[in-house]
C-alpha cells in the first residue's frame, strides 16, 4: 500500500518541512492533498514520472519531487500556522490517457506553532 | 460558491436506519464522480464510483444527475460500522488527475 512518514510533525513558524510517500508498487503518478480539521482535502499538486502535472491554489513554497524507485515528497517551507494540517499523498497508474483509483497514504499531520 | 458543496450534518441516526446524502458540484466538465469515506484521523478510502445509470453496491446506493450537477448517496439498514465521514468527489474537466473533495458529511449511526 501508499505509506507516508513521519506520521505526526511538529514545526515552529518560518521554519521548513519535507513530507515522504512511498507510492504502490507499479504506480507511476502521485497526488499531494492538504486537508484542515473539518474540512475535505485539497489537491496540492500532481507528479507523473517525475514532473509536475497540474497544481491546485497553493503558493510556491510548496513544492515536491518524485523520484523513480516510487517515492516522493512535499516540501513545505516558510511555514504558517494555517498550514496546520493532515498531509495526505495519494498514488495512482496512468493507463492509456485515464488515471485509475487513487489510493490515499494515512497522511502526516503537521502543526505548526 | 466551492466547487462540491455538501451538507455538513452531522447525521445522527439509529441502527436499521435509512439515510441519503446530496452533494452539488459547480463545473460541469467534471467527468468522473465518486464517494470516499474517511474514519476519524484515518485516510480517505474510496466507497464506490457514481455512474449516470446509477450504481449500488450492498446497502449502497449513489445516483449521479449531470443536467442538475447533483449527486447523491443512499444507505439502508444503517450499521453502528456505517459511522464516519462521507466525502463526495469529483474529477476530470480541465485539471487532469484532480480530485475536487466536498466538505464531507458526518454520520453517526446509534443503537
Amino acid at each position: 500500500g501508499v505509506t507516508q512518514s513521519p506520521t505526526h510533525l511538529i514545526k515552529t513558524r518560518g521554519q521548513q518541512v519535507t513530507l515522504r510517500c512511498s507510492s504502490q508498487s507499479g504506480h507511476n503518478t502521485v497526488s499531494w492533498y492538504q486537508q484542515a480539521l473539518g474540512q475535505g482535502p485539497q489537491f496540492i499538486f500532481q507528479y507523473y514520472r517525475e514532473e509536475e502535472n497540474g497544481r491546485g491554489n497553493f503558493p510556491p513554497r510548496f513544492s515536491g519531487l518524485q523520484f523513480p524507485n516510487d517515492s516522493s515528497e512535499l516540501n513545505v517551507n516558510a511555514l504558517e500556522l494555517d498550514d496546520s494540517a493532515l498531509y495526505l499523498c495519494a498514488s495512482s497508474k496512468r493507463l492509456a490517457g485515464d488515471l485509475d483509483t487513487q489510493y490515499f497514504g494515512p497522511g502526516t499531520r503537521l502543526t505548526v506553532l | 460558491r466551492k466547487e462540491v458543496e455538501q451538507d455538513p450534518g452531522p447525521f445522527n441516526v439509529p441502527e436499521g436506519a435509512t439515510v441519503a446524502f446530496n452533494c452539488t458540484y459547480s463545473n460541469s466538465a467534471s467527468q468522473s464522480f465518486f464517494w470516499y469515506r474517511q474514519d476519524c484521523r484515518k485516510e480517505p478510502k474510496l466507497l464506490m464510483s457514481v455512474y449516470s445509470s446509477g450504481n449500488e453496491d450492498g446497502r449502497f446506493t449513489a445516483q449521479l444527475n449531470r443536467a442538475s450537477q447533483y449527486i447523491s448517496l443512499l444507505i439502508r439498514d444503517s450499521k453502528l460500522s456505517d459511522s464516519a465521514t462521507y466525502l463526495c468527489v469529483v474529477a476530470g474537466g480541465t485539471s487532469y488527475g484532480k480530485l475536487t473533495f466536498g466538505q464531507g458529511t458526518i454520520l453517526t449511526v446509534h443503537p
